[in-house]
């Protein structure tokens, strides 16, 4: 079965915190994906990665950033967490090519305080 | 960023109507059109992926049609069950072949017993 975990279903930070969350997938994935889903937006790209140690900013990567070291796993870090980050962050991850699905996490709900 | 709508954002129908929702997309530098359900508590899973003009596609009492002139794609669910209440999402991949993809706001159905 195939599978993309992500490290905390749960999270509450203080304002001001560096927050990191975690995902790892089992499907040697090239790509890898950071959204965030807010109520009436969707989900929203932050980042996303090709390959290891490469990276590209999504549509809202203000605020974050991410790491790649190893195939599986992709970091989301908040590098100073503010209340407006409070939100749902989803991991997802695929083989690229238009016509692959995504397989995601199952989400990771952030509250910042 | 490209623009992909969903319509209506939320939906209540009775055990088992039949119900509809829309998916519009630019229609100019098509690729390809994901729909994905997001049950609560867990991960989005892809129900479709299209690429072709003309696509219809079937998953038990689910249903997608595509098209690509237009620019939209319907998702038919028939005799709705209660276990069909979630999010419903669409997404393009635009002209990226790293499997990023845009989404819509998602509509989510609620199924009354």
């Amino acid at each position: 079965d195939v599978k993309v975990t992500q490290s905390s279903r749960y999270l509450v930070k203080r304002t001001g915190e560096k927050v990191f969350l975690e995902c790892v997938q089992d499907m040697d994935h090239e790509n890898m994906f950071w959204y965030r889903q807010d109520p009436g937006l969707g989900l929203r790209l932050i980042y996303f990665s090709y390959d290891v140690k490469m990276k590209e900013k999504g549509d809202i990567p203000e605020g974050y950033s991410v790491s790649r070291e190893k195939k599986e796993r992709f970091s989301l870090i908040l590098e100073s967490a503010s209340t407006n980050q409070t939100s749902m962050y989803l991991c997802a991850s695929s083989f690229g090519g238009f016509g692959t699905e995504a397989f995601f996490g199952q989400g990771t709900r952030l509250t910042v305080v | 960023i490209l623009n992909v709508e969903q319509s209506p954002q939320s939906l209540h129908v009775q055990e088992g109507d039949s119900t509809n929702f829309t998916c519009s997309f630019p229609s100019s530098n098509f690729y390809a059109l994901h729909w994905y359900r997001w049950e609560t508590a867990k991960s989005p899973e892809a129900l479709f992926v299209m690429t072709l003009n003309g696509d219809e596609k079937k998953k038990g009492r689910i249903s997608a049609t595509l098209n690509t002139k237009e620019g939209y794609s319907y998702l038919y669910i028939k005799g709705s069950q209660p276990e069909d209440s979630a999010t419903y999402l669409c997404a393009s991949p635009g002209g990226t072949s790293y499997g990023k993809l845009t989404f819509g706001q998602g509509t989510i159905l609620t199924v009354h017993p």
